[in-house]
């Protein structure tokens, strides 16, 4: 399974933008790449996601490097509410792409500060 | 729409005694999951089911059961609880549009083994 790494925690201004950094050096061909976040011990909830190009969304955009080994996660105008743990995951296809399970790591938690 | 509902949201329960942790979803997704979280780590797949019928291991599955009769319902087993299974329990589901999948999770059990 591929494995992400990411900072344990982020500072980040109100207004500011959030960049976020995940490295999945060993992410394969087929593999996308997940964000989701946590807020204070709710479930998660899914932000975004991407196989190789850029994506944006009305939460967030993801900025994937060419050789796939790298990502980053960009809030553009962060706020109070934006303070949680954030997960990059690297969905995990099994039985033919049928499980679609999500592994977790300890993600980073962004602390936004007014 | 109630999404991914469990029950009961918080319990607490001696050492060796048994208890099912409901979990129900009303959006006829295919996947369900079944993940912890102890407190300040990221989360952790226990079980995990492709469909009625099916289910698979994940991985910390010791200790614990699943059983998956309807596409609707997905319940975890503890047969004998352990204080080290005092943890926040997290589950899931989601289906599958094209390569993309999102999991929408319910707002979690707090279990306490004392």
């Amino acid at each position: 399974d591929a494995k992400t790494t990411q900072p344990p925690s982020m500072d980040c201004a109100e207004g500011r933008a959030a960049n976020l950094p995940c490295n999945h050096s060993t992410i394969s061909g087929n593999e996308y790449v997940y964000w989701y976040r946590q807020i204070h011990s709710q479930g998660p909830q899914y932000i975004i996601h991407g196989l190789k190009n850029n994506e944006t969304n009305e939460m967030a955009s993801l900025i994937i490097t060419e050789d796939r080994k790298s990502s980053t996660l960009i809030l553009p105008h962060a706020t109070l509410r934006d303070t949680a743990v954030y997960y990059c995951i690297v969905r995990v296809d099994v039985y033919g792409g049928a499980t679609n399970k999500l592994i977790f790591g300890t993600g980073t938690l962004l602390a936004v500060q007014p | 729409n109630a999404g991914v509902t469990q029950t009961p949201k918080f319990r607490i329960l001696k050492i060796g005694q048994s208890m099912t942790l409901q979990c129900a979803q009303d959006m006829n997704h295919n996947y369900m999951y079944w993940y912890r979280q102890d407190p300040g780590m990221g989360l952790k797949l226990i079980y995990y089911s492709v469909g009625a019928g099916i289910t698979d291991k994940g991985e910390v599955p010791n200790g614990y059961n699943v059983s998956r009769s309807t596409t609707e319902d997905f319940p975890l087993r503890l047969e004998l609880a352990a204080p080290s299974q005092t943890s926040v329990y997290f589950c899931a589901s989601s289906t599958r549009q094209g390569a993309h999948t999102e999991a929408f999770f319910g707002q979690g059990t707090r279990l306490t083994v004392v």
